[in-house]
């Protein structure tokens, strides 16, 4: 089954310990991204991929890192996470960033930072 | 900066209705845009995808249509049914591989 697969799907964690959630698609996707959705600021985005080796910044980038080694995984690392990285997390992948591309999401991470 | 809204932000109709979302956006001048679904507690499922160079996209119940222009998207839901209760939300991306802006959603619920 095509998909994107998120792990873990719930983590409570304390300030400052890292952590890194896993993300990887099985369609062999070129483009991938994180998100945050957050209660009145809706979709975020975080960190983008266009292929292996290659990453850039979204809008809220600061306090998060990612890399991409493999086509199919992409992880997003929280080194030193904060109380206001608490939020949920998807990873979204597509073929490439062509106009006729769809994406396709994970089904979340809900990240709580105490 | 781009800009997605939605309006209503919630609706409430009862099964069998017709029904329209609305999206609009700021910068007319985008690549694509993007209808997508979310259910409590899961992630997004795209629904329809509208190309800049497209005036509408049908998927069975389904139609959403794009008038640049006037920066305005439109998710048209026929016979709606409790199954369709859900938040939609709408994407905007502005260019190749530029960010998808997402509208804050519309949570519809269908009564049976």
């Amino acid at each position: 089954e095509a998909q994107v697969t998120q792990n873990p799907r719930y983590l409570i964690t304390v300030t400052g310990k890292k952590l890194t959630v896993t993300c990887s698609q099985n369609m062999n996707h070129e483009y991938m991204s994180w998100y945050r959705q957050d209660p009145g600021l809706g979709l975020r985005q975080i960190y983008y991929s266009m292929n292996v080796e290659v990453t850039d910044k979204g809008d809220v980038p600061e306090g998060y890192k990612v890399s991409r080694k493999e086509k199919r995984n992409f992880p997003l690392i929280l080194e030193s996470p904060s109380p206001n990285q608490t939020s949920l997390y998807f990873c979204a992948s597509s073929l490439t960033a062509g106009p006729n591309e769809k994406l396709f999401f994970g089904s979340g991470t809900q990240l709580s930072v105490l | 900066k781009q800009e997605v809204t939605q309006i209503p932000a919630a609706l409430s109709v009862p099964e069998g209705e017709n029904l329209v979302l609305n999206c609009s956006f700021t910068d007319s001048a985008i690549y694509n845009l993007q209808w997508f679904r979310q259910d409590p507690g899961k992630g997004l499922t795209s629904l329809l995808l509208i190309q800049s160079s497209q005036r509408e996209q049908t998927s069975g119940r389904l139609n959403a249509s794009l008038d640049k222009s006037s920066g305005r998207s439109t998710l048209y839901i026929a016979a709606s049914q409790p199954g369709d209760s859900a938040t939609y939300l709408c994407a905007v991306r502005p260019n190749y591989g530029q960010n998808f802006v997402f509208g804050p959603g519309t949570r519809l619920s269908v009564l049976p």
